[in-house]
């Protein structure tokens, strides 16, 4: 089954740029998604198609995807920022549904 | 804006079966374009999904649950269900409903708010 990557944790001080990667095998191939779960919440979609934004989530909040690794950065980031963040993509091939282990934004 | 809504009991017994159902409100599940997934997720751990359904009945599980879910739509009432049979603590988790895009472009764009499950005797 198709696997995805992310690091544990991540720190960043309060208006510096913070990147939380996902890697997966040829994930450039792929659309990837990124939701952001703060705690005793539901997650939220922050990032679609690579490098989408749902309407209401700031401008802070950008993506990228090439090669074997896709990246959420988050610039200026707050204390609100503090967050679970999780990437997913669809693998036709394998589970339809995958998503990474999560990465918690701790802000310095 | 369409809102959905997980319900059922937060205690199960082990060996029993775990029954949910979620509601969706401010669209129609009958309209397409879209799966409705149930993903859950373990304390203190990442999302896991569990399956998901079309409209006209359509399935398909993960794989790892796939003997013990069976998940149900009710068009007349703009619900979908999950059923997992079975269960032991492992199965102890915030249960998700949540809807998908169709395709390889598949995002969840709403989710309900989580049910907490436990299974105990």
């Amino acid at each position: 089954s198709y696997v995805l990557t992310q690091p544990p944790s991540v720190s960043v001080a309060p208006g510096q740029t913070a990147r939380i990667t996902c890697g997966g095998n040829n994930i450039g191939s792929k659309s990837v998604h990124w939701y952001q779960q703060k705690p005793g919440q539901a997650p939220v979609l922050v990032v679609y198609d690579d490098s989408d934004r749902p309407s209401g989530i700031p401008e802070r909040f950008s993506g990228s995807n090439s090669g074997n690794t896709a990246t959420l950065t988050i610039s200026r980031v707050e204390a609100g920022d503090e967050a679970d963040y999780y990437c997913q993509v669809w693998d036709s091939s394998s589970d339809p549904v995958v998503f990474g282990g999560g990465t918690k934004l701790t802000v310095l | 804006q369409v809102q959905l809504q997980e319900s059922g009991p937060g205690l199960v017994k082990p060996s029993q079966t775990l029954s949910l159902t979620c509601t969706v409100s401010g669209g129609s599940i009958s309209s397409g374009g879209y799966y409705w997934s149930w993903i859950r997720q373990h304390p203190g751990k990442g999302l896991e999904w569990i399956g998901y359904i079309y409209y006209s009945g359509s399935t398909y599980y993960n794989p790892s649950l796939k003997s013990r879910v069976t998940i149900s739509v009710d068009t007349s009432k703009n619900q979908f269900s999950l059923k997992l049979s079975s269960v032991t603590a492992a199965d102890t988790a915030v249960y998700y409903c949540a809807r998908g895009l169709t395709g390889d472009r598949h995002y969840f764009d709403y989710w309900g708010q989580g049910t907490l499950v436990t299974v105990s005797s």
